[in-house]
């Protein structure tokens, strides 16, 4: 089956920190894979998104992440943690035979601490 | 920027009354989605429709109906609330069959069943 997981339930980073987040999928195909952040009380903010080619990408905030292929890995990494990036961090995926169904993992909380 | 506009933040309802979610996106886009989320289990997708008048069933539709009569508009229908519906629902929209696709999120509805 098709789905994307998130192992790390809850991680605390102090302020300054470099932070990574893991997100592996299992898929039959390559899929596009997109990171989420919520703010609690908000909805789910872009930021970033993988389709194919260079495997480094960029995102809003600080954030960039990595697609390995041979560890079927997305991970979320960011050099120096802001208190501002304490949130829930969602990795998602979607292939192109399921058109818009976005497949979420259970999310990451993320603590930061001074 | 894409806007999706959830109608209520916060609802609270009894148990067996009948329950209107609406969601409004000003895009243009054909998809859209209602995801339910709860601690620990990420976004499961509850309906989607990639057409007016056309939906999908997503991983978890029991005890959920949806409508979308015009492009913009996506509710999703509680039919007889219960108490395991308690939850926050998010709506979300996206282009169909881009490449350079994501899906744009409203605030959430904390919905609480008494």
């Amino acid at each position: 089956a098709q789905s994307v997981t998130q192992p790390d339930i809850h991680i605390t980073v102090s302020e300054g920190a470099s932070l990574e987040l893991r997100c592996n999928y299992s898929y039959g195909a390559t899929p596009y894979l997109f990171w989420y952040v919520q703010s609690p009380g908000q909805g789910l903010q872009l930021l970033l998104k993988y389709f194919s080619g260079d495997t480094l990408v960029q995102g809003i905030k600080g954030f960039e992440a990595e697609f390995k292929r041979s560890q079927s890995s997305f991970n979320l990494r960011k050099p120096s943690v802001h208190w501002s990036d304490a949130a829930e961090y969602f990795c998602a995926g979607m292939t192109t035979d399921s058109w818009g169904k976005f497949q979420f993992g259970a999310g990451t909380q993320v603590v930061v601490t001074p | 920027d894409v806007k999706v506009t959830q109608s209520s933040r916060y609802l609270v309802k009894r148990t067996g009354e009948k329950v209107f979610l609406e969601c409004v996106q000003d895009m243009d886009h054909e998809n859209m989605f209602w995801y339910r989320q709860d601690p620990g289990l990420g976004l499961r997708l509850i309906y989607f429709s990639y057409d007016v008048k056309m939906k999908e069933k997503g991983d978890i539709p029991e005890g959920y109906s949806v409508s979308r009569e015009k492009k913009e508009r996506f509710s999703l229908i509680l039919e007889s609330a219960s108490t395991n519906q308690t939850s926050m629902y998010l709506c979300a929209s996206s282009l169909s069959g881009a490449r350079d696709t994501e899906a744009f999120f409203g605030q959430g509805t904390r919905l609480t069943v008494v």
